[in-house]
């Protein structure tokens, strides 16, 4: 079964640093893209980045520069190393699975919530 | 950047009946279009890609149809735990991006 868990959220003041991780386990997690979906409370979903199986990456505007995605295929884990935080990243920030080959995203994480503010 | 718009926002539907959610597309996407169901508290749940395929695990109920830029996800008989909001996503290019929702609620 794949399991996908964040962690890292928590509360941080505009222009701070945070570190997110997704533990990933269920599958090959070097053979897949995966990719970070954020969600601002109340609101629709939001793509923020992505990191193909080759390490290359993909940032939304609202993010590039000041986000960075990563992987450690040896640890099975995504991360989202986010800095010069806004209060506009307030969000509960979801690690996704592509559908192979594919980017649609068929496994989710429950989630971690980011939350900018003074 | 590809503008995705769901109609309609809210779509109020007794169960057992039929629910249609549209999702146009600003430019074409050929088939590259996925469907998530969420509910409240939890993430969301692929439904369908490439326009029409059911993800695994999917009951038959759903369907998903369209091509180019128009879009549609069937609920062919409405159950109560269908109740929820639906998102469209495109993959044609970058950014991908989300159509706003469709909730779907009790009439």
């Amino acid at each position: 079964e794949v399991q996908l868990l964040e962690s890292g959220g928590g509360l941080v003041q505009p222009g701070g640093s945070l570190r997110l991780s997704c533990a990933a386990s269920g599958f090959t997690f070097s053979s897949y893209s995966m990719t970070w979906v954020r969600q601002a409370p109340g609101k629709g979903l939001e793509w923020v980045s992505a990191i193909r199986r080759d390490s290359s990456t993909v940032y939304a505007d609202s993010v590039k520069g000041r986000f960075t995605i990563s992987r450690d295929n040896s640890k099975n884990t995504l991360y989202l190393q986010m800095s010069s935080l806004r209060a506009e990243d307030t969000a509960i920030y979801y690690c996704a699975k592509d559908c192979g080959g594919t980017w649609c995203f068929d496994s989710w994480g429950q989630g971690t919530l980011v939350t900018v503010s003074s | 950047e590809i503008v995705m718009t769901q109609s309609p926002a809210t779509l109020s539907v007794s169960p057992g009946e039929r629910a249609t959610l549209s999702c146009r597309a600003s430019q074409s996407v050929t088939s590259k279009l996925a469907w998530y169901q969420q509910k409240p508290g939890q993430a969301p749940r692929l439904l369908i890609y490439g326009a029409s395929t059911r993800a695994t695990g999917i009951p038959a109920r759903f369907s998903g149809s369209g091509s180019g830029t128009e879009f549609t996800l069937t609920i062919s008989s409405l159950q109560s735990e269908d109740f929820a909001v639906y998102y469209c996503q495109h993959y044609s290019n970058w950014p991908l991006t989300f159509g706003g929702g469709t909730k779907v609620e009790s009439k």
